[in-house]
C-alpha cells in the first residue's frame, strides 16, 4: 500500500538557517502530495501541495518539488525564523487510497534565535 | 470564518468511564474524519464519515464509535477507555473527501485526551 517516509526529528537549526526535511513516498499510482504544519498548540494547516510531477508547492517562503524520479518531495526554506518552529508533517493521496490522505510520522523542527 | 471546533480541548479520565468528544464544522462540509496522533507514528484515520448516516472505519476503529446524526457534527465516542487511547485526536472536514485540486481539509485544534 501507499506509505511516507519522513526524516526523524527533532531537526535543530539557528535562525536564518536552510532548511531541508526530506520526505519519499511510495504509491500505486499518480498520487497529489502535501505539506501540513503544526504549530505548537493547534491543528494542522496545509503549508503546501503538488498535484503531479515537477510542481512544486510553495508558501510562506517554504518549497518543495514533486520528484516523481526519485519519489521525493522534500520541504525546503532558505532561511527560518524562531516562529518556523513546529511539526511538520508529508502527507500523499491518490485514488489508490481512495484519496484518503496517508500520513508521515512528522518531524518536528526547533529553531533556536 | 471556517472552523472546525473540538471539545473538549483537554481530558484526563480513567478506564472504563465513557466519554464523547464533540466536533462540529460550520462549512457545510460533506466529509469528515477523526484522526488520532502518537510520537513516531504520524496520524492515523479512527473513522469517516462520507455524509450523514454514511460512516466507515479508518485504520485503527478499535475501541471507538462515532455518529453522524447532522452534517454539522461527527462525536467520536470512547465507550471503554483504556490508557492506550491516550493521544492527541483530530477532527478534520472537508467537502469531498478527494483531495482534488481546491478542495482543502480543515483540521480542529485537537484534542488531548489521557486515560489513567
Amino acid at each position: 500500500g501507499d506509505s511516507v517516509t519522513q526524516m526523524e526529528g527533532p531537526v535543530t537549526l539557528s535562525e536564518e538557517a536552510f532548511l531541508t526535511i526530506n520526505c519519499t513516498y511510495t504509491a500505486t499510482g499518480y498520487p497529489s502530495l502535501f505539506w501540513y504544519v503544526q504549530y505548537p498548540g493547534e491543528g494542522l494547516q496545509l503549508l503546501l501541495k503538488a498535484t503531479k510531477a515537477d510542481d512544486k508547492g510553495s508558501n510562506k517562503g517554504f518549497e518543495a518539488t514533486y520528484r516523481k524520479e526519485t519519489t521525493s518531495f522534500h520541504l525546503e526554506k532558505g532561511s527560518v525564523q524562531v516562529s518556523d518552529s513546529a511539526v511538520y508533517f508529508c502527507a500523499l493521496s491518490d485514488i489508490y487510497s481512495n484519496y484518503q490522505l496517508i500520513w508521515g510520522a512528522g518531524t518536528k523542527l526547533i529553531i533556536k534565535p | 470564518e471556517a472552523q472546525v471546533t473540538q471539545n473538549p480541548r483537554y481530558l484526563i479520565t480513567v478506564t472504563g468511564k465513557k466519554l464523547t468528544v464533540t466536533c462540529s464544522q460550520n462549512m457545510n462540509h460533506e466529509y469528515m474524519s477523526w484522526y488520532r496522533q502518537d510520537p513516531g507514528l504520524g496520524l492515523r484515520q479512527i473513522y469517516y464519515s462520507m455524509n450523514v448516516e454514511v460512516t466507515d472505519k479508518g485504520d485503527v476503529p478499535e475501541g471507538y464509535k462515532v455518529s453522524r446524526k447532522e452534517k454539522r457534527n461527527f462525536p467520536l465516542i470512547l465507550e471503554s477507555p483504556s490508557p492506550n487511547q491516550t493521544s492527541l485526536y483530530f477532527c478534520a472536514s472537508s467537502q469531498t473527501p478527494g483531495l482534488r485540486s481546491g478542495n482543502t481539509i480543515y483540521f480542529g485544534e485537537g484534542s488531548w485526551l489521557t486515560v489513567v
